[in-house]
């Protein structure tokens, strides 16, 4: 029973315009959401998270999304770079461990 | 300064046989996690380790999985009699404290292939 979701396996995008993420949860337990990111042969790096008394967190062109009720949350791109091309991780964190979808191939085209 | 390290970076075995894999958290990571991911799919909680105790391994799938971390640093992870269905990328990650909020940062991870 997979209780984060990514239903979107792939995602392809022009270089410049946004690129957005989405992930759904099932554990209306869970409180903290991360993204990751994943290059071949690496191990996942952090990116941006967010804690569920937020409804925003913004970095630099990563902007996360939480919608509790809806059980949703994004990561918005802006402008994407070809450099952003990489597995996009999310995760909940269910006390001490993180529990993971199981990810989104972005694509930025050039 | 270093990340996490792991090694060997890929290990080939035979059904049957025993494989340990090695992790080194950060200098001063209290916190060391153990996941594994299979091809399609995100990374799986295994086991927590705070300092030289196993905080939390209800991750891991059977007796066959085993993992130490002796002097709450480097930590092994060991299966026994391993299967085909083993076969994955095996990934370590270190925090700060544990807290939830304090990032875990992951290693490159040892892939392992049971033929």
């Amino acid at each position: 029973d997979q209780q984060v979701k990514q239903n979107s396996p792939s995602l392809s995008v022009q270089e410049g315009r946004i690129s957005i993420l989405n992930c759904d949860y099932t554990n209306s337990m869970f409180d903290y959401f991360l993204w990751y990111k994943k290059y071949p042969a690496e191990g996942p790096t952090f990116l941006i998270s967010i804690s569920s008394i937020k409804d925003k967190n913004e970095d630099g062109r990563f902007t996360v999304f939480l919608n509790k009720s809806a059980k949703h949350l994004s990561l918005h791109i802006v402008p994407s770079q070809p450099g952003d091309s990489a597995v996009y991780f999310c995760a909940a964190s269910d006390g001490n461990k993180l529990v993971f979808g199981a990810g989104t191939i972005l694509r930025v085209k050039s | 300064g270093a990340g996490v390290s792991q090694t060997p970076s890929n290990k080939v075995t035979e059904k049957g046989k025993y494989v340990e894999l090695r992790c080194d958290p950060i200098s001063g990571h209290t916190a060391l996690y153990w996941y594994r991911q299979s091809l399609g799919q995100g990374p799986e909680f295994l086991i927590y380790f705070q300092g030289t105790g196993a905080a939390d391994d209800s991750g891991l799938p059977n007796d066959r999985f085993f993992a130490v971390r002796p002097e709450g640093s480097v930590s092994t992870l060991k299966i026994q009699r391993t299967e085909r269905g083993d076969s994955a990328v095996y990934l370590c990650a270190s925090s700060l404290t544990g807290a939830m909020a304090d990032t875990q940062y992951f290693g490159p991870g040892t892939r392992l292939t049971v033929l």
